[in-house]
């Protein structure tokens, strides 16, 4: 079965480093660059790391940039996000998805369900 | 960064009505590089239309989408119940990535 599965959240004081693991399943992980987007809650979906198929690159968004950290291990079909320094505002579910940059096109097509994080003292 | 507004917040609809959402970008984007997805509450997004007009694997055909530049559109024609939603477009520039801020299709 495609599909992707998070893990790591809770409830977390501000200022520490959790770290979420996604891992896939279904498909060849190593083909296929990843991304974190997440979700504060009743709020929209914020883009937050990608990570290319062969962990050469990576981008973060401006919002997480010097805190978060992507990485992979394409041995174990598995995505990280490693988190620092957080703060309240980083409370979100966060999502990993599969990109599709075929030709021109570029999307997601595989999300997982998410793991919610909060921050809170 | 591209931002990308999208309107109307929430619009009110009943089933069979046709749906019609906007959503604009900052600066022009490529269509190659738009894409749309629904969210229902509780589950992660689902991929709709990317190439700013090409559905997703089992999207139905009253699904469509358009646009070019600054100006895409998701039409929804004829609602289902299953269709009422919260929408999100998306675009990728630069290396980055970011999604208007959704419209919820909600039953009036």
């Amino acid at each position: 079965q495609v599909q992707l599965v998070e893990s790591g959240g809770g409830v977390v004081q501000p200022g520490r480093s959790p770290r979420l693991s996604c891992v896939a399943s279904g498909f060849s992980f190593s083909s296929y660059g990843m991304h974190w987007v997440r979700q504060a809650p009743g709020k929209g979906l914020e883009w937050v790391a990608v990570i290319w198929y062969d962990g050469s690159h990576e981008y973060y968004a401006d919002s997480v940039k010097g805190r978060f950290t992507i990485s992979r291990d394409n041995s174990k079909n598995t995505l990280s996000l490693q988190m620092n320094s957080l703060r309240a505002e980083d409370t979100a579910v966060y999502y990993c998805a599969r990109d599709i940059h075929s030709g021109s096109l570029r999307y997601f097509d595989l999300w997982g369900r998410g793991t919610l994080v909060t921050v809170s003292s | 960064e591209i931002v990308l507004t999208q309107s109307p917040g929430t619009l009110s609809l009943s089933p069979g009505e046709r749906a019609t959402l906007s959503c604009r970008a900052g600066q022009s984007v490529s269509s190659t590089y738009l894409a749309w997805y629904q969210q229902k509450p509780g589950q992660a997004p689902r991929l709709i239309i990317y190439g700013a007009s090409s559905r997703a694997t089992g999207i139905p055909d009253r699904f469509s989408g358009s646009g070019s530049g600054t100006d895409f559109t998701l039409t929804i024609n004829r609602l289902e119940p299953e269709d009422f939603a919260v929408y999100y477009c998306q675009q990728y520039g630069s290396s980055r990535w970011t999604f208007g801020q959704g419209t919820k299709v909600e039953i009036k």
